[in-house]
């Protein structure tokens, strides 16, 4: 069965600085990635997707994540964090379910707090 | 509509009551997801709609629990004799396509069972 770990609960970072959130998964075959954004009262807003190719997959909002299979991890960063980018971050990894739907398979969330 | 609504936004039940949660995705959406949401966690998979069709409900945690979706459209997830345990916010997804990987989520429903 596949996981996720996100082992950073809670990160604090001063705007304009440079952030990384971390991602490590567990997973039996080729793995489709992705990372979620939750701000309060809000639905999860996808940020970006790993499906295959180039392992550097940029996203919305400034965002990037990296793809690296040897150490199963796809950490997401951003080099000059916004005070709206405060929100919870979840990394997700999704299989095959019956017909075809991708079932994901969410990290318990990394809290993003930005200082001013 | 615009995107995915769910109503109630809150719902505070007695334990040993039975909710019903409503889901209306994105019209002309295929797939629909409910997931559960407990406190301090990321959302857990319960059940998943093909139009009409029930192809996965391999998430739901008990037989307290039951998803339909009869006209493959607007979802309802019931749940009977609510327990503490229950309390939780229940998000709906959908996407325009079983392969289509863009998930759009609700703002879901948040479960208080006292």
């Amino acid at each position: 069965a596949q996981s996720v770990t996100q082992p950073d609960i809670h990160i604090t970072v001063s705007e304009g600085a440079s952030l990384e959130l971390r991602c490590n998964y567990s997973y039996g075959a080729t793995p489709y990635l992705f990372w979620y954004v939750q701000s309060p009262g809000q639905g999860l807003q996808l940020l970006l997707k790993y499906f295959s190719g180039d392992t550097l997959v940029q996203g919305i909002k400034g965002f990037e994540a990296e793809f690296k299979r040897s150490q199963s991890s796809f950490n997401l960063r951003k080099p000059s964090v916004h005070w709206s980018d405060a929100a919870e971050y979840f990394c997700a990894v999704g299989r095959i379910s019956s017909g075809s739907a991708r079932q994901l398979t969410f990290g318990s969330g990394t809290q993003l707090t930005v200082l001013p | 509509g615009a995107g995915v609504s769910q109503s109630p936004r809150y719902k505070v039940a007695k334990r040993g009551q039975d909710v019903a949660l409503r889901c209306d995705p994105i019209s002309g959406h295929v797939s629909l997801f409910w997931y559960q949401q407990a406190l301090g966690q990321g959302p857990e998979f319960l059940t998943y709609f093909q139009n009409e069709a029930q192809l996965d409900k391999s998430g739901l945690p008990s037989d307290r629990f039951f998803a339909e979706r009869p006209e493959g459209s607007v979802s309802t997830l019931k749940i009977q004799r609510t327990q503490q345990e229950d309390s939780a916010v229940y998000l709906c997804a959908s996407s325009l396509r079983p392969t289509n990987e863009k998930l759009f989520f609700g703002s879901g429903t948040q479960l208080s069972v006292l």
